[in-house]
């Protein structure tokens, strides 16, 4: 089955402990996006990457980092979180031709709490 | 400034009535434009799209028309059925092209409650 799985779905955490949300699709898709939605302002988007090694700022990075060592895994870093980051957060994968709409695929979500 | 937006947080509408969902943008570079459709506990999945050539997209019960001189898109649901209680999403996108960022730009949602 076609699908992006994203870990954990919930995570509570306390100020300044890093942390590490997992995601992994196997659709062999080159571009793969972080976004968080937060209430009234929809889904933004925090980091993405065009292929392995390739990654790149989104919309609201700060305080985030990511990596693509393989083409599978996309996983978001949070060093150092604050209560900011508090939000829900969604992996994203297509694939990517020029000139065309690509469907982007959403795993489930991770829910994550910074007391 | 949000380049995307929904202006109704819900909608309540009768089982087998139409419904009709409504988004706004601002940015005249948009190519496509999606619906995505969200319930509790999972993420959006994609519904129908419209490039920004069209001005109507349909798909079943869903049909989206876009209004490009009002910049302003909609989704038609007919009939409504109890199914379709979710959050509904609008997005817009400019297609990649030259290793851009295929980045989907989002409304804040609109909440769909379908009355039995």
């Amino acid at each position: 089955e076609a699908q992006v799985t994203q870990n954990p779905r919930y995570l509570i955490t306390v100020t300044g402990k890093k942390l590490t949300v997992t995601c992994s699709q196997n659709m062999n898709h080159e571009y793969m996006s972080w976004y968080r939605q937060d209430p009234g302002l929809g889904l933004r988007q925090i980091y993405y990457s065009m292929n392995v090694e390739v990654t790149d700022k989104g919309d609201v990075p700060e305080g985030y980092k990511v990596s693509r060592k393989e083409k599978r895994n996309f996983p978001l870093i949070l060093e150092s979180p604050s209560p900011n980051q508090t939000s829900l957060y969604f992996c994203a994968s297509s694939s990517y031709s020029e000139g065309t709409n690509n469907e982007q695929f959403f795993g489930p979500g991770t829910r994550l709490t910074v007391l | 400034d949000q380049q995307v937006k929904q202006n109704s947080p819900s909608l309540s509408v009768q089982e087998g009535r139409i419904s009709i969902l409504n988004c706004d943008y601002t940015n005249s570079m948009f190519d496509y434009f999606l619906w995505y459709k969200k319930y509790p506990a999972e993420g959006p999945t994609f519904l129908i799209s419209i490039s920004s050539i069209k001005d109507k997209n349909e798909d079943g019960r869903f049909t989206v028309f876009l209004n490009k001189s009002a910049k302003h898109l909609s989704l038609h649901i007919v009939p409504s059925q109890p199914g379709d209680s979710a959050v509904y999403f609008c997005a817009a996108t400019v297609v990649p092209f030259m290793d851009s960022n295929y980045q989907l730009i989002w409304g804040a949602g609109t909440k769909l409650i379908i009355k039995p």
